[in-house]
């Protein structure tokens, strides 16, 4: 069984349509994370989700919406995609907010063309 | 601010040979520091850590010092197998609470029979 799974594993998109990413891990940790991977393979935090609340929003346009339903959850919905969104993105999830031990998935890679 | 820098790859060597994966760091205040490793087809997973200064992380035959001195956590392995060829990330976190790792860029290693 994988721990954090993601879906889509690819996900090939035409500029300006909606598409959306969805995580889910059966851990039971209580926090989860989406990261970005960019073109020169540098990871970085978006959001980060404790107990389906927001705790880490980092400089991210709006067009990009995390939703936790339950704690075993998180979702990415991306609107009025870009050329500039195309990238990895990576669910990852830990024990607690602070906990220093991540669990990622295995990525997602998004191609806006 | 925060930030990790680990040499460029790939790194390409053979089976037994040794391995040094430089990682250096810039952060305000005391950082743990991570070693993460991806298999292909798979999410990062931790592979070892420091949280002190002169602390030794090692796991699986890999270790890595915390100097900070040198402000470095380079990853070495005396003799590597072909089954070590991943794509090795050096990060860290500063601070309490909610989790905020910092990757650099990652180093693709391959290991030849």
């Amino acid at each position: 069984d994988t721990a954090v799974s993601q879906t889509p594993k690819y996900l090939v998109t035409q500029m300006g349509n909606d598409k959306s990413i969805k995580c889910e891990q059966n851990l039971g940790h209580d926090t989860m994370y989406w990261y970005k991977q960019d073109s020169k393979k540098f990871l970085k935090i978006m959001f980060s989700y404790n107990n389906k609340e927001l705790i880490i929003n980092e400089t991210v346009p709006n067009r990009f919406s995390p939703k936790s339903p339950d704690k075993a959850h998180l979702n990415l919905h991306i609107n009025s995609l870009e050329l500039g969104d195309s990238a990895v993105y990576f669910c990852a999830s830990s024990l607690t907010a602070g906990g220093e031990k991540l669990f990622f998935g295995s990525g997602t890679q998004l191609s806006v063309l | 601010g925060n930030s990790v820098t680990q040499m460029e790859g790939p790194v390409t060597l053979s089976e037994e040979a040794f391995l040094t994966i430089n990682c250096t760091y810039t952060a305000t205040g005391y950082p743990s520091l991570f070693w993460y490793v991806q298999y292909p087809g798979e999410g990062l997973q931790l592979l070892l850590k420091a949280t002190k200064a002169d602390d030794k992380g090692s796991n699986k035959g890999f270790e890595a010092t915390y100097r900070k001195e040198t402000t470095s956590f380079h990853l070495e392995k005396g003799s590597v197998q072909v089954s070590d060829s991943a794509v090795y990330f050096c990060a860290l976190s500063v601070g309490q609470g909610a989790q905020k790792l910092v990757f650099g860029q990652g180093t693709r290693l391959t290991i030849n029979p």
